[in-house]
């Protein structure tokens, strides 16, 4: 079965500042997607980012990229220049069709301060 | 194009009654699921739809249920509400699902309180 854990349950950040969130996984699969969603207090879950497994590069949407590393089944979320409708909880996500769903992480709640 | 949808936002249910919650997908989408979200539990898969068939289902009794209609929309039903059942349901579209590598775009949610 596929895991995935998000050590940091708390983080805080200033405004304009940078911040790493970090995310591993287990799976014995070789291709599957990667996802980093964003619940801010309106609940609404919200994609960030995602990456195919199959793919070397890192991928970035804007302020937001990722660290993915394969061997080491890990998938980290770095957020440039923090704004304050950043805030919000953050998980990461594992897909690996045909197994169901969306397989989440416990979460990680992100504060900005300004 | 519009987002997902669900309605309604909130409910507040007492035990043993049975409740349905709908869910419009994003135009073109054909698969939708649903997930079951608390604060002790996180975020757990429920179901699977795509072309009015559940394609797969989450570890949940068999109180929890669900079907989808042509026009790819989706309701699920709980029946002989617990408290427990209190949670913030989440349906996701997708073109395709679990039939292949894909996307999925969240609902804003239904808060369901079971007092």
């Amino acid at each position: 079965a596929q895991t995935v854990t998000q050590s940091q349950p708390e983080m805080s950040v200033q405004e304009a500042e940078t911040v790493t969130l970090s995310c591993t996984y287990d799976t014995s699969e070789s291709n599957y997607y990667l996802f980093w969603y964003k619940q801010p207090p309106s609940r609404q879950m919200i994609l960030v980012i995602r990456q195919e497994a199959y793919k070397q590069q890192n991928a970035t949407e804007n302020r937001f990229s990722v660290n993915f590393q394969k061997a080491a089944k890990s998938f980290s979320l770095k957020i440039s220049d923090s704004q304050l409708g950043d805030t919000a909880m953050y998980f990461c996500a594992f897909m690996k069709p045909p197994i169901p769903g969306l397989t989440f992480g416990e979460g990680t709640q992100l504060t900005v301060n300004p | 194009k519009a987002g997902v949808t669900q309605t309604p936002r909130y409910l507040i249910k007492t035990r043993g009654q049975q409740v349905t919650l709908s869910c419009s997908p994003i135009s073109g989408h054909r698969s939708v699921s649903w997930y079951q979200q608390t604060p002790g539990q996180g975020l757990q898969f429920l179901f699977e739809y795509f072309s009015e068939t559940q394609r797969n289902k989450g570890n949940f009794p068999g109180r929890f249920s669900g079907r989808q209609f042509s026009n790819s929309r989706s309701e699920m039903n709980v029946s002989t509400l617990e408290l427990g059942d209190s949670a913030l349901y989440l349906c996701a579209s997708s073109l395709e699902g679990s039939g292949g590598l894909d996307t999925q775009y969240f609902g804003p949610g239904t808060r369901l309180t079971v007092l």
